[in-house]
């Protein structure tokens, strides 16, 4: 079975700062992966998707790599703003059963001014 | 707008009064899944549906039941609620061609409490 695991759990940083966050995952048979942003109350974002045979996606401030082999993947925030104070998920969707999605429980973000 | 709707957002129900937690998709896509979320544990995938007429079983499948008459709806049916199934739900949709989930967008949610 499928588990991802998101470290760390919580991370505050003052504003400017670059900073990434991890995930890991047990099964490398993966389609995809994407890293999801979640405000408090509110539906998730997508934010970027690797697929299997990627490295890397960039989207501004947000780069993300994955490394299939090793069970991978980091999201990279450059110069954090307040705004960018959210949790953050990764999930995985397997190769064999491509509608399966597994999550992991994400990491909260605290930029401060 | 390309949107994911749910319906309701808020709910109170009690123990055995079977619900519905409609969804609803105008982006025309193929792939449909439920989600529910719960803290410490994280967002956990209910059922999915790839197509019309074809579902399957996510991770925590038990007490709920699914359909996918048409393309654009994926109800949530819970028959007899009960107390451990109060959670914040989420559905999401893809566009699924040949069979493969890409960018998940998801609904603003359901907030379900079952007394």
């Amino acid at each position: 079975k499928q588990e991802v695991t998101q470290i760390p759990a919580a991370l505050s940083v003052p504003e400017g700062e670059n900073l990434v966050l991890n995930c890991s995952f047990t099964d490398s048979a993966i389609y995809n992966l994407q890293w999801f942003r979640q405000d408090p109350g509110k539906g998730l974002t997508s934010l970027l998707l690797i697929q299997s045979s990627q490295r890397e996606q960039t989207s501004g401030r947000l780069n993300a790599s994955l490394d299939k082999s090793s069970g991978r993947s980091t999201l990279y925030i450059a110069a954090s703003q307040p705004g960018d104070s959210a949790t953050y998920l990764c999930a995985v969707s397997g190769e064999v059963r491509a509608g399966k999605s597994t999550f992991g429980d994400g990491t909260t973000l605290t930029v401060k001014p | 707008e390309a949107q994911v709707t749910q319906n309701p957002r808020y709910l109170i129900t009690v123990t055995g009064k079977k619900l519905t937690v409609t969804c609803s998709q105008n982006m025309n896509h193929e792939y449909m899944s439920w989600y529910r979320q719960d803290p410490g544990l994280g967002l956990r995938q209910i059922y999915y549906s790839m197509n019309v007429e074809v579902t399957d079983k996510g991770d925590v499948p038990e007490g709920y039941k699914v359909s996918r008459k048409e393309k654009r709806n994926f109800p949530l049916i819970l028959e007899s609620p009960s107390p451990n199934q109060t959670s914040l739900y989420f559905c999401a949709s893809s566009l699924g061609l040949a069979g493969v989930v890409n960018i998940q967008y998801f609904g603003a949610g359901t907030r379900l409490s079952v007394l």
